[in-house]
């Protein structure tokens, strides 16, 4: 499975949009890139997931580079209750029982 | 909708001690997984469970074991409790190898102190 790498920390004002980056550069073409947050000690919640195109639901957008390598979640208008731990997880079909949590990114928004 | 429940919510136990935390699933899922996570860490796998009465080792299986005799139920046993077992216990599911694009869903945890 492809390791991750994300910033350790972020911050973003509320009301404007939050961009988490995730770099996956030994990703393989048949991994999926995964997104979940944890907020406080609940746990962790899924958000999105893509293969190589752009996608977008009722939580948030992610942005696949052409060469797979990174990937950015954009919360489009970020609140306070979007204060938590975010994981981007790189994750196989061959290896769809195996999901690999790295440390995350804290992200904190500011009122 | 119950999703993913996990029992109990919270223990204390000695050292030596065992237990069994429970995982109940009601969403017919095939897949089932235990990861433990310490403070400020992200989630290490424990064990996972692709079937009913198959399961494997995850990245930290020492110390545990578990048994998928339910399809719906993953248990996680600790034979005898070590302080550096003290963690929150979380449970996920998910469907099949053939829906692997899916993602887990969670249940809220179990917290667990060794003494």
């Amino acid at each position: 499975d492809a390791k991750t790498t994300q910033p350790p920390s972020m911050d973003c004002a509320e009301g404007r949009a939050a961009n988490l980056p995730c770099n996956h550069s030994t990703i393989s073409g048949n991994e999926y890139v995964y997104w979940y947050r944890q907020i406080h000690s609940q746990g962790p919640q899924y958000i999105i997931h893509g293969l190589k195109n752009n996608e977008t639901n009722e939580m948030a957008s992610l942005i696949i580079t052409e060469d797979r390598k990174s990937s950015t979640l954009i919360l489009p208008h970020a609140t306070l209750r979007d204060t938590a731990v975010y994981y981007c997880i790189v994750r196989g079909y061959s290896s769809a029982s195996k999901i690999i949590f790295g440390s995350g990114t804290r992200l904190s928004i500011r009122p | 909708n119950a999703g993913v429940t996990q029992t109990p919510k919270f223990r204390v136990l000695k050292t030596g001690q065992s237990m069994t935390l429970l995982c109940a699933q009601d969403m017919n899922h095939e897949y089932m997984y235990w990861y433990r996570q310490d403070p400020g860490m992200g989630l290490r796998l424990i064990h996972y469970s692709v079937g009913e009465g198959t399961t494997a080792k995850g990245e930290v299986p020492d110390g545990y074991n578990v048994s998928r005799l339910k399809k719906q139920n993953f248990l996680l046993g600790l034979e005898s409790a070590a302080p550096s077992q003290t963690s929150v216990y979380f449970c996920a599911s998910s469907p099949g190898v053939f829906s692997s694009n899916q993602p887990q869903h969670f249940g809220d945890g179990t917290r667990l102190s060794i003494l």
